[in-house]
């Protein structure tokens, strides 16, 4: 199985930063790369799929990029929403799997 | 308005069986791939099944094959997951996802716009 490490696991940070979370297949997994957020309680949110094509409705300050092994999601200026847990979900092949997840914190 | 609704969980012992449901709504449930994610207390994410729109194609992670079954009957718009011998490492909140169906040159991915709400299931004696 693919294995996905996100780093880092947690973090903290302020109204208006720039938060970048990367995600390292243990693989090439070209571009097949979606990331979610996810908030206490509450079931996942699609952000980005296709490591960089990001869903209808999310605000333009979240972005994705990366292909092959090393993909990143980026915050350009982190809002009181924000404050979540992501998640990146490789797609290349079966079983799916997930990183263990980025908990971002209000510093 | 798409709607994803899991039910089906409890407290089962070790050993045990559950049938996990999700009823779906608001979209032609029988145009989708379906999946169920689980998520143990305090912990990530894990995929668990996929199974395409018609049910030809089932997928599992390795450490259900043989124990739990993905099943759908598009007449009723449900996705089911069969599970027994249930351990107490499955205990988990169950969500149902719907995967949005993107495909780009010839290459279809995995991306699960809409989720259930969960539901929880937990194995203990």
């Amino acid at each position: 199985a693919i294995q996905m490490t996100q780093s880092p696991s947690s973090l903290s940070a302020s109204v208006g930063d720039r938060v970048t979370i990367t995600c390292r297949a243990s693989q090439g997994i070209r571009n097949e790369l979606t990331w979610y957020q996810q908030k206490p309680g509450k079931a996942p949110k699609l952000l980005i799929y296709a490591a960089s094509i990001s869903q209808s409705g999310i605000p333009s300050r979240f972005s994705g990029s990366g292909s092959g092994t090393d993909f990143t999601l980026t915050i350009s200026s982190l809002q009181p929403e924000d404050f979540a847990t992501y998640h990146c979900l490789q797609d290349f092949s079966y079983p799916l799997t997930f990183g263990g997840g980025t908990k971002v914190e209000i510093k | 308005e798409v709607q994803l609704a899991e039910s089906g969980g409890g407290l089962v012992q070790p050993g045990g069986s559950l049938r996990l449901s999700c009823a779906a709504s608001g979209f032609t449930f029988s145009s989708y791939w379906m999946s169920w994610v689980r998520q143990a207390p305090g912990k990530g994410l894990e995929w668990v099944a996929h199974m395409k729109e018609d049910g030809s194609e089932k997928y599992y992670v390795d450490s259900v094959k043989g124990r739990f079954t993905v099943s759908r009957d598009n007449g009723e718009n449900s996705l089911y997951l069969q599970m027994s011998s249930l351990r107490a490492e499955d205990t988990a909140v169950y969500y149902c996802a719907r995967d949005l169906g993107y495909c780009n040159n010839g290459v279809c991915h995995a991306v699960f716009d809409y989720w259930g709400q969960g539901t929880l299931v937990t194995v203990s004696s």
